[in-house]
């Protein structure tokens, strides 16, 4: 079945360094979402990318989706304490595919 | 807006005991998920319904695992019987009906019932 990794597992930064997790499918993904989860709490949406190629940004995060749309990737600029938190990325596989498969998730935590 | 309502919270029961979880989506939103969350890990779908159907259950181990949404609105969870394993978060979440041309929408997701079996 469809798999979703994510890399890497862990990433420890300085505040105001750059961050970027990868996320890789086994299989062409119809579309991808990002979600953010603070420790404790429940998955947010942060975006979804539905085109090959496609970028999105959002003040200090960049989205992409690979020509592909086999991979994404999320870069956060000059992070900032607020950014702690678990990355996911989920895909949802082609041909009509309506389940959403979750990657593992990269944990970021931040030394200010 | 109101957000997805989950409850209980918090369940801690013996193996072998059986457990049920509730969740209110959101007003509207005609799917309805249910995910496990093992710490550590992505949420894993266990069953998706559309309305009042199941959409995708293909992970759901349903010797011990059940789930309804009989009016299309509320959903229920039950485990019967709990196994060790089955420690971890349960996370309902929600989404509006997939338009047509549009792609899928996004998930909003209630606070979780943190489940400890022991």
């Amino acid at each position: 079945g469809q798999q979703v990794m994510q890399i890497p597992q862990y990433q420890h930064v300085q505040e105001g360094e750059d961050f970027t997790t990868y996320c890789n499918s086994s299989t062409t993904l119809s579309n991808i979402q990002w979600y953010k989860q603070r420790p404790g709490g429940h998955p947010v949406f942060l975006i979804q990318l539905v085109k090959s190629g496609e970028v999105k940004k959002q003040k200090r995060l960049t989205f992409q989706f690979g020509e592909a749309k086999k991979n994404s990737s999320l870069h956060i600029t000059a992070t900032q304490t607020t950014d702690v938190g678990t990355y996911f990325c989920a895909g949802r596989g082609g041909q009509g595919a309506q389940k959403l498969v979750f990657g593992q998730g990269t944990r970021l935590t931040i030394n200010p | 807006e109101a957000g997805v309502a989950q409850s209980p919270r918090y369940k801690i029961i013996e193996k072998r005991q059986s457990v049920a979880f509730w969740c209110n989506p959101i007003s509207g939103h005609a799917t309805l998920y249910w995910y496990q969350q093992i710490l550590g890990q992505g949420p894993k779908l266990l069953i998706q319904f559309q309305n009042n159907g199941v959409v995708d259950d293909s992970q759901l181990p349903k010797d011990r695992f059940s789930a309804e949404r009989l009016k299309g609105v509320d959903s229920t969870l039950k485990i019967q019987p709990a196994k060790l394993e089955d420690s971890a978060v349960y996370l309902c979440a929600s989404s509006l009906y997939p338009s047509a041309g549009a792609a899928y929408n996004e998930q909003f997701f209630g606070p979780g019932t943190r489940l400890t079996v022991l």
